[in-house]
């Protein structure tokens, strides 16, 4: 059973303009949300992670918003740049716990 | 300084064999993961290590799965009886420390195993 279920798989956009990739979750025990960024042939790398006691985190052009009661949280990417072409996944970890949930990935493709 | 490194970058072995994929960690790092992650999909969870001892080895699919890290440094996912289903890339991860904290795990680039 998926525990992190993220969408869309794939996303095409232009340069300049906004990704956003969702992410839900049904363990209310969860409380770090993390997102990572893999380029191909390397791992994953932290880009930006919040924990549920605030509804966004921005960092330069990557801000992720958190909707504790409809158990959702997202990545904006503002400006998207064909450099931030990449796969991402979400996932989340629960308190006291050290076993991370990724979601399946989006592929990001922005077109110059 | 160097970040967290595994060898060997690509294994392909026969269906039945023994193989042993090997992590080193960042210096320092107390906490160490290991993950797979099959094509298109999201890491895995596979086991976590604080120092030499497995904290958490629940994601382990069986026991011909099995990871040691006896100095509390480099580790060792050894994989016995392979099956074709193996097939992944296992990556390796390790953060300053686990349980309480939120620190930042590093990833390895990764053992891409092919099971023939």
């Amino acid at each position: 059973q998926q525990q992190v279920k993220q969408s869309p798989q794939s996303l095409i956009v232009q340069k300049g303009g906004i990704s956003i990739i969702n992410c839900a979750y049904e363990n209310t025990a969860f409380d770090y949300f993390p997102w990572y960024q893999q380029f191909p042939g390397k791992g994953p790398a932290l880009l930006i992670a919040i924990r549920p006691d605030v509804s966004e985190k921005k960092e330069g052009r990557f801000t992720i918003s958190f909707n504790k009661s409809a158990k959702q949280f997202s990545l904006h990417i503002m400006d998207s740049q064909p450099g931030d072409s990449a796969t991402y996944f979400c996932a989340a970890k629960i308190y006291n716990f050290n076993k991370f949930y990724f979601g399946s990935g989006t592929k990001l493709n922005v077109k110059p | 300084g160097a970040g967290v490194s595994q060898t060997p970058s690509n294994k392909v072995t026969e269906k039945g064999k023994y193989v042993e994929l090997r992590c080193d960690p960042i210096s320092g790092h107390t906490a160490l993961y290991w993950y797979r992650q099959s094509l298109g999909q999201g890491p895995e969870f596979l086991i976590y290590f604080q120092g030499t001892g497995a904290a958490d080895d629940s994601g382990l699919p069986n026991d011909r799965f099995f990871a040691v890290r006896p100095e509390g440094s480099v580790s060792t996912l050894k994989i016995q009886r392979t099956e074709r289903g193996d097939s992944a890339v296992y990556l390796c991860a390790s953060s300053l420390s686990g349980g309480l904290s939120y620190n930042e795990q590093f990833f390895g680039p990764g053992t891409r195993l092919t099971v023939l």
